[in-house]
């Protein structure tokens, strides 16, 4: 089946704009977690979802961030007022059972160039 | 709170060399732990997911160990070929899910 994909591929804001970024994980996968890459760092995390409950959004840098994933399959991350700092890689990975008890599978991210 | 790190940060190695990549942990209280391997402009793909019950996983020339009481996991690499080359990224899992900052390697043929 189909693996896990993002959109945009590729997304140019200026600052102040606001952003959308799309996920569709694995038909099936009950977790689901986005993560922010900035160059030559390895990704952090950000927040995750099992179904459509948002468990955990500790890694969320601000109030900017906000994601949602109302019907328990594709998830949005919006970003508010996108500021400079905000310029990275974001990736969407999904996982079969709660958390990461189970391999993660990531997209292949949506990088953002907030100028 | 838990943190990963990975060493070396960068390595080259020719062509046919078997390598190991190193990852170490702070908590040794985790419940997996997983490699990945990430090409330039691409996500990461999943290579080895070891359960804190196991003690490696093997998949073709790749070996990842875990050792939870010394908070270390090796990833072994055995002929490395030039497709080799990408960063190679270990995530804990734990009540957090922790990256290090990864290798990137450079197979020369």
């Amino acid at each position: 089946g189909a693996g896990v994909s993002q959109s945009p591929r590729y997304k140019v804001a200026k600052r102040g704009q606001d952003v959308a970024l799309r996920c569709d994980p694995i038909s099936g996968h009950v977790s689901l977690f986005w993560y922010q890459q900035a160059l030559g760092q390895g990704p952090e995390f950000l927040t995750y979802f099992q179904n459509e409950a948002q468990l955990d959004k500790s890694g969320l840098p601000s109030d900017r961030f906000f994601a949602e994933r109302p019907e328990g399959s594709v998830s949005t991350l919006k970003i508010q007022r996108t500021q400079q700092e905000d310029s990275a890689v974001y990736l969407c990975a999904s996982s079969l059972a709660a958390r990461a008890y189970n391999e993660q599978f990531f997209g292949p991210g949506t990088r953002l160039t907030v100028l | 709170k838990q943190e990963v790190t990975q060493i070396p940060a960068a390595l080259s190695v020719p062509e046919g060399e078997n390598l190991v990549l190193n990852c170490s942990f702070t908590d040794s209280a985790i419940y997996n732990l997983q490699w990945f391997r990430q090409d330039p402009g691409k996500g990461l793909t999943s290579l080895l997911l070891i359960q804190s019950s196991q003690r490696e996983q093997t998949s073709g020339r790749l070996n990842a160990s875990l050792d939870k009481s010394s908070g270390r996991s090796t990833l072994y690499i055995a002929a490395s070929q030039p497709g080799d080359s990408a960063t190679y990224l270990c995530r804990g899992s734990q009540g957090n899910l922790i990256f290090g900052k990864g290798t990137k390697l450079s197979v020369k043929p």
